[in-house]
This record gives C-alpha cells, structure tokens and sequence, in this order.
C-alpha cells in the first residue's frame, strides 16, 4: 500500500526555516516525480515543488530562491527546505507522487506551517 | 487573468449530473494540454479523479467510479468534467490542473453542493 506521511510542520516566526520531510512506502521513491502542494486557510491548493527521477528540482515562482526539495533514497523521504518564511507561506504542505501521466494519484495527510511573530 | 478559471460554486440535485468547468486562459490552446482533475472533502487531502487529454488518451482514477468522466469544450477551450448520478457524498471542492511551463497550476476550485 503507498503511503506518504508529512512531518516537520510548526510555528515558525518571520524570517525563519523549517525543513518539512515526507516518508513515502510501498514504493519506490526514485522512480517516481515527487511533489510538495500546499493549501492556504480556506484557500486553494497551489503547487509549490517537483523533484524529478534524475533530481533536477523545480519551484513555484513565489518560492523559488527560497525553498529547496530534496531526496534521500536510502531512506524513501522527501524533503522540502523552507528558508526567509514569510506569513503568506502559511498552510498545509502536501507531499504527492506522481503518476505516469503526471497526476497527483498519492497524497499525504499534510502538516501545517504557520509562519507568524 | 488567471491561467485556469473554474466557478466559483454550483448546486445541483441528488440524482441529476453536475457539469464542472475549467476554463484556460485566452492564447492557451487547450488541445495541448492533459486536464487533471481533484476532489476535495473538508479536513481531507485532496484524492485524484481522472485526467483527460483526448477520448483514446484518459486516465480514471483507482476506484474512482465511472460517473465521473471528463471531456474537453474546444468551443470554449475549458476542461469538463461531469458527475452523473449525484449523491450527497459527492459534495466537496473540485480543482482541476494543468502542467504549463511554469509548473503545475491548480484551478481556484469549485464547491459542489447536493442538495
């Protein structure tokens, strides 16, 4: 059974970091894009990350420079780097993978970022 | 203008069919792209339903029932997608999805009510 667990989620002030991870099972995490959405309050889901199979990365425009998506392998986790937070990155982070044809077709539980003083 | 545009809000009946749209952007041609497309409950992640590029090249999602179907409108370069049979259950946020050049790009959601 595939499943993606979150974690690493807080109360974080202004400026600060947070690494979010994502502990994926019964799969094989290499072979597969993986991705990080997130979800304002009451808000839309919007796309924050993909790391591909051969590891080049790609970010939302309004994370980019500031966010970095990472992979362990060994240890079947993905991970996100949040540096220079700011209160609009306030959300649930979602871990996803992807399937063949790009969809979304797991997700996680998510965790919850809240970025305020 | 946003890239993908879905209403809003619709209702619909228990038992009828709800037609979602997703409309693209103007200058984005929308025989070009694979639309995806999410179901939303409250306090849950959002699960995949489908995905649809042409009639022979569609996806449907593992369990996801068949009265869910998508389709494109060309005359209106919008992504559909219909829910046949309506049930209570079906009462959620819908986004649909596509993969542009600068990433992926969700819909604003539309909220579903069966009532």
């Amino acid at each position: 059974e595939v499943q993606l667990v979150e974690s690493g989620g807080g109360l974080i002030q202004p400026g600060g970091s947070l690494r979010l991870s994502c502990a994926a099972s019964g799969f094989t995490v290499s072979e597969h894009y993986m991705n990080w959405v997130r979800q304002a309050p009451g808000k839309g889901l919007e796309w924050v990350s993909v790391i591909y199979g051969g590891g080049t990365t790609d970010y939302a425009d309004s994370v980019k420079g500031r966010f970095t998506i990472s992979r362990d392998n060994s240890q079947s986790t993905v991970y996100l780097q949040m540096n220079s937070l700011r209160p609009e990155d306030t959300a649930v982070y979602y871990c996803a993978r992807e399937s063949s044809t790009r969809a979304f077709d797991s997700w996680g539980q998510g965790t919850l970022v809240t970025v305020s003083s | 203008q946003p890239v993908l545009t879905q209403p809003t809000s619709l209702s619909a009946s228990p038992g009828a069919s709800a037609r979602l749209t997703c409309t693209l952007r103007s200058g984005i041609n929308l025989g070009g792209y694979r639309i995806f497309w999410y179901q939303q409950k409250p306090e849950s992640p959002p699960r995949y339903l489908l995905d649809f590029y042409s009639d022979s090249n569609k996806r449907q999602g593992s369990g996801v029932p068949s009265r869910f179907s998508g389709s494109k409108d060309a005359s209106s370069n919008a992504g559909i997608l219909v829910i046949s049979g309506l049930q209570s259950d079906d009462e959620a946020d819908y986004y649909c999805l596509i993969w542009h050049s600068s990433g992926a790009v969700f819909g604003g959601g539309t909220k579903l009510t069966v009532l």
